[in-house]
């Protein structure tokens, strides 16, 4: 069946690091793939998305660039803030459903 | 961007009583929304798939008679918890499914502390 694995955390780094969230997918197919962000104690906001292979996906200095050949989506951020810290999910979309990974945590100091 | 809200965003109910939670898309129409339920510090799990016009179909070891949907219209599902009990306290997150964007988005979430 369809499912989502991303890396396990959390992940600390301290401010201005570079960021790196694996995550990889098997489905049928090759499913639309997001990344959601949710700060403590809300929902989940779309980061970014992308629907075909070789499709990169950008915001707020975040990046994930869809690698059919590797089935990952890895997420990417040059130089982390202490505002990015949250949970991070990658997700596959299976029909009309999301198939969400376990989430990783980031923490970020400064 | 589009957006969904939640109604309401907390509340703390005693053992045995109903709790409605609205889920409203307020730019897009939305055929199909999602419940999910999250615990602490754990993904997403579906719950049901509410379908506006027709039944909701619920995940595996979803009870359908005790988290009661309904899709009424294209900019609204309820979730109901009926007889709610300690361990239906929980965060619960909708989302709706924009056709145009082919994303979907999700409301800010409803913590149920049932006592």
């Amino acid at each position: 069946g369809n499912s989502v694995t991303q890396m396990e955390g959390p992940v600390t780094l301290s401010e201005e690091a570079f960021l790196t969230i694996n995550c990889t997918y098997t489905a049928t197919g090759y499913p639309s793939l997001f990344w959601y962000v949710q700060y403590p104690g809300e929902g989940l906001q779309l980061l970014l998305k992308a629907t075909k292979a070789d499709d990169k996906g950008s915001n707020k200095g975040f990046e994930a660039t869809y690698r059919k050949e590797t089935t990952s989506f890895h997420l990417e951020k040059g130089s982390v803030q202490v505002s990015d810290s949250a949970v991070y999910f990658c997700a596959g979309r299976a029909g009309t459903a999301l198939i969400f990974g376990k989430g990783t945590t980031l923490s970020v100091s400064s | 961007g589009a957006v969904v809200s939640q109604h309401p965003s907390r509340v703390i109910c005693k053992s045995g009583t109903s709790v409605k939670i609205e889920c409203r898309s307020l730019d897009f129409q939305a055929t199909t929304m999602f419940w999910y339920r999250q615990f602490p510090k754990q993904s997403l799990m579906l719950m049901a798939t509410s379908n506006e016009g027709s039944k909701a179909t619920y995940e595996q070891g979803v009870e359908k008679d005790k988290f009661l949907i309904n899709h009424a219209s294209l900019t609204l599902s309820t979730l109901t918890v009926t007889s709610a009990h300690p361990e239906d306290s929980s965060f619960y997150i909708c989302s709706a499914w924009d056709s145009q964007q082919e994303t979907q988005y999700f409301g800010p979430g409803t913590r149920l502390l049932v006592l």
